[in-house]
């Protein structure tokens, strides 16, 4: 099993570019989440889905948009990034009990 | 409001010797809380969680404690072994939907060989 993979490891952007981050899972995960750490903070919940075609908003919505297409994939669009994109983006899944966590794309938006 | 607190940032510990995170919540609705360790340039792994029927859980090395009346739960990592020096983060959900975590801002812990 891969676990939660996450494509890019790096990206930088400008001011208002758009782009997407690829999260996927391959342990039939019901729950996928999108979180967003800044530095010496915790993890900040971005949105989050309990099944394919069902999301929801979490703590910092603002400036990101999510599908769940399939049980397996969880991308998160950024439309119009800002400097305050500028983040470690982590991708996780669970069942309603622990989260597994990607790797983490690392965005910087200048 | 941050509803899960570490209040301290960093830790440093000798080899061999006891760890002791802390962690203090103030959602009352919270009822399971896990333990995460993250190493630089990689996500969160899962450690250790507890749930509120339990005041106590041990996993090896690890045991997590809680303090319902005080809010408050603590990791004790014994014996402390270099490869512990991560940070770890505290995290909490309620029963609502899709067991959303809450975190801490983390404690760096650093074992001293």
């Amino acid at each position: 099993n891969a676990g939660v993979t996450q494509t890019p490891k790096f990206r930088i952007l400008k001011i208002g570019q758009s782009m997407t981050l690829q999260c996927a899972q391959d342990m039939n995960h019901n729950y996928m989440y999108w979180y967003r750490q800044d530095p010496g903070m915790g993890l900040k919940l971005i949105y989050y889905s309990v099944g394919a075609g069902i999301t929801d908003k979490g703590e910092v919505p603002n400036g990101y948009n999510v599908s769940r297409s399939t049980t397996e994939d969880f991308p998160l669009r950024l439309e119009l990034a800002a400097p305050s994109q500028t983040s470690v983006y982590f991708c996780a899944s669970g069942q309603g009990g622990e989260q597994y966590f990607g790797p983490g794309t690392r965005l910087t938006v200048t | 409001d941050q509803q899960v607190k570490q209040n301290s940032p960093s830790l440093s510990v000798q080899e061999g010797r006891i760890s002791i995170l802390n962690c203090d919540y103030t959602n009352s609705m919270f009822d399971y809380f896990l333990w995460y360790k993250k190493y630089p340039a990689e996500g969160p792994t899962f450690l250790i969680s507890i749930s509120s029927i339990k005041d106590k859980n041990e996993d090896g090395r690890f045991t997590v404690f809680l303090n319902k009346s005080a809010k408050h739960l603590s990791l004790h990592i014994v014996p402390s072994q270099p490869g512990d020096s991560a940070v770890y983060f505290c995290a909490a959900s309620d029963s609502g939907s899709a067991r959303q975590l809450t975190f801490g801002s983390g404690t760096q812990l650093t074992v001293l060989p």
